[in-house]
């Protein structure tokens, strides 16, 4: 139980153009979603916090206007890159958690790889 | 700001040896603290984790840890690697304040057979 999938797997777009990595709780709803950013060697960073029906919680540095988060639904929440530049090429992973399940338990996606040419 | 340190970036054992990864944490607080394991090309999974209670965690894959709270320290050990367990470890903690995972910078372990 406690499945978590994100789609696309990995992504490839040129600068200037924008990508949407999609969340999915597969069996369970999820209340709180958080997107992650991986650089290659090193630790995750939150990006962002949300929660279903609600604006999304950016970390500091984080541009809003440039990650769009959208938590529509309790087993989905999506993450946009606008305007995508190659220094937005990381790995992007989302985590969920849900009231019924260990309050401070977070279930990984298997990450998203994009890359912007 | 509350924080988690991995003192080990990278490591090198051969199989058998014993393994410890150091973890510490800066919080003074309630906090839940987490190893998480990323295997090559793989996503995160969670190995063990710690709420209360017996300080002393086993997890999945023989892999235990022990919560000191007077060190802030939460390192995670196991008797004697194996080739496959090459990877990427990851100490987390959340505070009970924020509610947010703060990851550690990750130790990369290699295993040679």
């Amino acid at each position: 139980g406690a499945v978590v999938s994100q789609h696309p797997s990995w992504v490839i777009c040129k600068s200037g153009t924008s990508v949407k990595i999609e969340c999915r709780s597969l069996d369970f709803q999820a209340t709180t979603m958080f997107w992650y950013r991986q650089f290659p060697k090193q630790s995750l960073m939150l990006m962002a916090t949300s929660n279903e029906g609600s604006k999304a919680t950016y970390e500091q540095g984080v541009e809003k206007d440039k990650f769009l988060i959208n938590h529509a639904s309790l087993t989905l929440s999506t993450l946009t890159v606008t305007s995508a530049h190659p220094e937005d090429s990381s790995f992007y992973i989302c985590s969920a958690k849900a009231a019924e399940l260990n309050a401070y338990e977070q279930y990984f996606g298997p990450g998203t790889r994009l890359t912007v040419t | 700001a509350q924080s988690v340190s991995q003192h080990n970036h990278h490591v090198i054992l051969s199989e058998a040896a014993s393994l410890e990864l150091g973890c510490n944490y800066s919080y003074g607080g309630t906090v839940n603290l987490f190893w998480y394991v990323q295997y090559p090309g793989q996503h995160l999974q969670l190995l063990l984790k710690y709420f209360s209670g017996d300080p002393l965690v086993k997890g999945i894959k023989g892999f235990e840890a022990e919560f000191i709270k007077s060190k802030f320290s939460f390192n995670l050990r196991k008797p004697s690697v194996q080739w496959s367990d090459t990877a990427e470890y990851f100490c987390a903690a959340i505070t009970s304040n924020t509610g947010k995972l703060i990851f550690g910078q990750g130790t990369t372990l290699q295993v040679k057979p």
